[in-house]
């Protein structure tokens, strides 16, 4: 166990909705990020929080957005969802680990949009 | 641009054969880097990092600063090996390789 959690689990939704997934690190990290892997795909970075604020941003749509709230727990926003937006969604934490700032992955969130 | 790049997006090896899955990083100054697993689509996890240089289910990497590489090695790959594997660095935005998926056959 990662000490990172991720809600729900699965999701299934139609085109056009809107969802929101939640993330709470590891006790104690600051940062979070988001990433996006559709089936046979690798890992997408969509964006990073730090503190509360937005560090860096990657390949995000702008139909996607992201919060960072002051107990550190994070939200990943989904709005005018279509099909290509069904894909695994994982949150992971970092923080200071021994000098080290490996990243600890969530169990995902299974998005299927019909 | 600091990039990690995985050649291998596909990899597969016999049970006991060595293996080596190949990372070569562009960035300047002292990375940071990393090898992550994910078995069957679950959390990645962490394998290695390179500043502890340290083996983990047998496997283990080694930064070579002058080819940029930090290929993760196993001298007896194991069925159980078979999963999808990234490597990755610290830096602004973090970045993960595309993945290689390792086959062990029986």
């Amino acid at each position: 166990d990662s000490g990172v959690t991720q809600t729900p689990k699965h999701l299934i939704t139609a085109t056009g909705q809107r969802v929101t997934l939640r993330c709470s690190p590891r006790s104690g990290d600051l940062s979070v990020y988001w990433y996006q892997q559709s089936l046979d795909q690798g890992l997408q970075f969509l964006i990073q929080y730090y503190n509360g604020e937005e560090r860096a941003k990657g390949n995000i749509l702008e139909r996607f957005s992201a919060q960072q709230f002051p107990d550190l727990h994070s939200e990943l926003n989904l709005s005018s969802l279509e099909l290509g937006d069904s894909a695994l969604y994982f949150c992971a934490s970092s923080g200071n680990t021994g000098g080290s700032y490996e990243q600890y992955f969530g169990p995902g969130t299974r998005l299927t949009v019909t | 641009a600091q990039r990690v790049t995985q050649p291998e997006k596909l990899l597969s090896v016999f049970k006991g054969a060595p293996v080596e899955l190949k990372c070569n990083y562009s960035y300047s100054g002292s990375p940071e880097l990393f090898w992550y697993v994910q078995y069957s689509r679950q959390r990645l996890q962490l394998l290695l990092r390179h500043i502890s240089r340290e083996s983990i289910k047998g496997f283990t990497a080694d930064l070579n600063k002058g080819e940029t590489s930090f290929h993760l090695k196993k001298p007896f790959a194991q069925e159980e090996d078979s999963a999808m594997y990234y490597c990755a660095y610290r830096g602004g935005k973090s970045t993960f390789g595309d993945g290689t998926t390792l086959t062990v056959k029986p």
